[in-house]
C-alpha cells in the first residue's frame, strides 16, 4: 500500500526565513509528485509538479526536488512571508490515483 | 483557464434529504475526482471518472452516488447521509486532456463544498 508522510507536522517561523518541508513516499513506481497549498476551509492550490524523470522544479520562491531512490521530495521556500501561512501537502501518483501526505501546517510570523 | 468550479459552496441537509453536489471544468481534462476531507486531515479519494466512466470507487457507501453526464461535469448525489459525513467535499480534474496542453497528471482542485449533515 502506498504511504506518504510529511515532516514536520507543524512549523512556525519568523518572516524572512528560508524553509524546507519534507515528504517521503514508499512506492518507488512513482509517476509524479505534486505539491499543494491549502488555506483553511479552501480547496487545494497546485504549486509544483515534478515528473518522475525530473529532479526538481522551480516557481518563484519555491523549489521542489525529487529523489526517487530515497523516496523523498523536499519543498524549499525562500524568504518566507506571512502570506505563505497555510497547510502544504504533497501527493504522489502512480497512475490515476493520488495519495496525499498528512500535510505540514506553516505559520510565518510578521 | 485552470479553474474547477463547485456548487454549492455550503450545504446543510437533514439525514432524510436528497441533495446533489456539482463540479465543472472546461480544461478538456478527461479524469475527474471526488475527495472527502475532514478537518486537519488530507483529502481521501472517493471516486475517479476517466473518459466519463467510473474507474475507481474507494469502497464508498451507496448513500453517495457519483454521476458524470459529460466530460465537463461531475455530480455527487447524496441520500440518507449521516452526521459523520459532514466534511469538505472536493472535486478535482487531471491534466492531459485534448485541449489542455498542460503537464500530464497535474491535478487541479475546486474550492470545495462544505457539507453539514444534521
Amino acid at each position: 500500500k502506498q504511504e506518504v508522510t510529511q515532516i514536520p507536522a507543524a512549523l512556525s517561523v519568523p518572516e524572512g526565513e528560508n524553509l524546507v518541508l519534507n515528504c517521503s513516499f514508499t512506492d518507488s513506481a512513482i509517476y509524479n509528485l505534486q505539491w499543494f497549498r491549502q488555506d483553511p476551509g479552501k480547496g487545494l492550490t497546485s504549486l509544483l509538479l515534478i515528473q518522475s524523470s525530473q529532479r526538481e522544479q522551480t516557481s518563484g520562491r519555491l523549489n521542489a526536488s525529487l529523489d526517487k531512490s530515497s523516496g523523498r521530495s523536499t519543498l524549499y521556500i525562500a524568504a518566507s512571508q506571512p502570506g505563505d501561512s497555510a497547510t502544504y501537502l504533497c501527493a504522489q501518483t502512480t497512475g490515476q490515483n493520488f495519495v496525499f501526505g498528512p500535510g505540514t501546517r506553516l505559520s510565518v510570523l510578521p | 483557464d485552470t479553474e474547477v468550479t463547485q456548487t454549492p459552496k455550503h450545504l446543510v441537509m437533514g439525514m432524510t434529504n436528497k441533495k446533489s453536489l456539482k463540479c465543472e471544468q472546461h480544461m478538456g481534462h478527461r479524469a475527474m475526482y471526488w475527495y472527502k476531507q475532514k478537518a486537519k486531515k488530507p483529502p481521501e479519494l472517493m471516486f475517479v471518472y476517466s473518459y466519463e466512466k467510473l474507474s475507481i470507487n474507494e469502497s464508498v457507501p451507496s448513500r453517495f452516488s457519483p454521476e458524470c453526464p459529460n466530460s465537463s461535469l461531475l455530480n455527487l448525489h447524496l441520500h440518507a447521509l449521516q452526521p459523520e459525513d459532514s466534511a469538505l467535499y472536493l472535486c478535482a480534474s487531471r491534466a492531459g486532456g485534448i485541449r489542455s496542453g498542460r503537464t500530464p497528471n497535474e491535478q487541479f482542485f475546486g474550492p470545495g463544498t462544505r457539507l453539514t449533515v444534521l
